[in-house]
Parts: structure tokens; C-alpha cells; sequence
């Protein structure tokens, strides 16, 4: 099955500074990115989500990239505001065919602390 | 967008009694929702696939005996933890994919999720 990794677990940054969240997986059949923001006890929220078929999406101050031969995705949040602090997650799937059709499989998270 | 709800939000229950959690796709019919558990810090672990009107399909490692799930129609599921045990509590988080024009949406709608205590 797939597997995905985060790192880092934990980053701090002041406010406006960039910060860049990376993740790797190991299916090559995997075809969607999602990264998700989840705040202390509410649920995840979609942020960004990139298919196989392009190389980066940008969303004002949130950007994602993905390599495919490398089989890796960052996410990217510039001039980082406290609002932003919260963790965040990235996930891995394939749609569309196979008996794993829509299955998200997580990365371990990241706490990103942006500090006033 | 669409919208998941779980009911309900926290529960507290007794060692060795059953809780059920609904998750319902309130703007849309649902197929194939899916349930995750999520512990304090942690990711989210997804525990079965719910499809609709057919058995869930369970990961690797959950009991299907314990965590019973039922999809009886196209905007409800539910997720029975039977004799539950301390070690259950977690959070448990259901979502939902929005079939459209019959391409599934690619993302994932999620509940908010069920605080589950088991003293």
C-alpha cells in the first residue's frame, strides 16, 4: 500500500517569513495531492490539491509542487501570518479505477507555529 | 460546498457498552464515505471504506467485529465501536467524496469529527 512521509514534524517561523512542508511517497500510481489544515479539534480543511498531470499550483500566498519521478510534494505558504499556525497535513491518493479508488493516505503532520 | 455532519460531537461511555456515530452527507448523496481514527497529535489512520448498499472494507489491523459499519443509504453511515475499552478513545473523524455528472469529485469532505471517551 502506499505509505507517505512528512517532514518536518514541528517548524516555526516569524510572521512573513516562508515556510515549506515536504512529503514523499511510495506509489507510483498515486495521481492526487491533497494538503489539508487542521486546528485542535475541528476537522481538516482542504488548503491546496494538485493532480499528477501538473507540476505546481499556486492559490495567493499558498503554492504546491510535485515531482514525480521523485515521487515528492512541498507545500509552500509565504509572508506566513498567525492565523496560519495550526498542522497541516499532506495526503496521497489514486482515483479513478483499482480497488483503492479514493483511499487517502496521510502524512504524519506538521505543527507550523508562526510567531507574532 | 458540501457538507458532512457527524452526531454526535463528544460522547463519554462506559467501559464494555456500544456507541454508534452517524456521519450523513447533508447537500449530497455519498457512495463511498470513509471513517478515520485519529489519536491526540496524530495523524489520521483510516480505519474502513463504507460503500453503500454492500460491506465496508476494512484496513489492515481494525477488527471489523468491534468497529461495525453500516451504509444504508446514499447520505448515511454509521460506525458502531462495540464493548468499548479506554483504549478506543480517540477522535473519529467520517468524510464523504460529492459524485458529480458520475466523475467523483476528487476531494474529500470531512465531518467534524467525534470525540469518543471510554471510562
Amino acid at each position: 500500500g502506499e505509505n507517505v512521509e512528512q517532514h518536518p514534524s514541528t517548524l516555526s517561523v516569524q510572521e512573513g517569513d516562508s515556510a515549506v512542508i515536504k512529503c514523499t511517497y511510495s506509489d507510483s500510481a498515486s495521481n492526487y495531492f491533497p494538503w489539508y489544515k487542521q486546528e485542535l479539534g475541528k476537522r481538516p480543511q482542504l488548503i491546496i490539491d494538485i493532480r499528477s498531470n501538473v507540476g505546481e499550483k499556486k492559490d495567493q500566498r499558498i503554492a504546491v509542487t510535485l515531482n514525480k519521478t521523485a515521487k515528492h510534494f512541498s507545500l509552500h505558504i509565504t509572508e506566513t501570518q498567525p492565523e496560519d499556525s495550526a498542522v497541516y497535513f499532506c495526503a496521497a491518493s489514486r482515483v479513478a479505477g483499482g480497488t483503492s479508488y479514493g483511499k487517502l493516505t496521510f502524512g504524519q503532520g506538521t505543527i507550523l507555529t508562526v510567531h507574532p | 460546498g458540501a457538507v458532512v455532519s457527524q452526531h454526535p460531537s463528544r460522547v463519554i461511555c462506559k467501559s464494555g457498552t456500544s456507541v454508534k456515530i452517524e456521519c450523513r452527507s447533508l447537500d449530497f448523496q455519498a457512495t463511498t464515505m470513509f471513517w478515520y481514527r485519529q489519536f491526540p497529535k496524530k495523524s489520521l489512520m483510516l480505519m474502513a471504506t463504507s460503500n453503500e448498499g454492500s460491506k465496508a472494507t476494512y484496513e489492515q489491523g481494525v477488527e471489523k467485529d468491534k468497529f461495525l459499519i453500516n451504509h444504508a443509504s446514499l447520505t448515511l453511515s454509521t460506525l458502531t465501536v462495540t464493548s468499548a475499552h479506554p483504549e478506543d478513545s480517540s477522535f473519529y473523524i467520517c468524510s464523504a467524496y460529492k459524485q458529480r455528472n458520475r466523475v467523483s469529485s476528487y476531494e474529500q469532505y470531512f465531518g467534524p469529527g467525534t470525540r469518543l471517551t471510554v471510562t
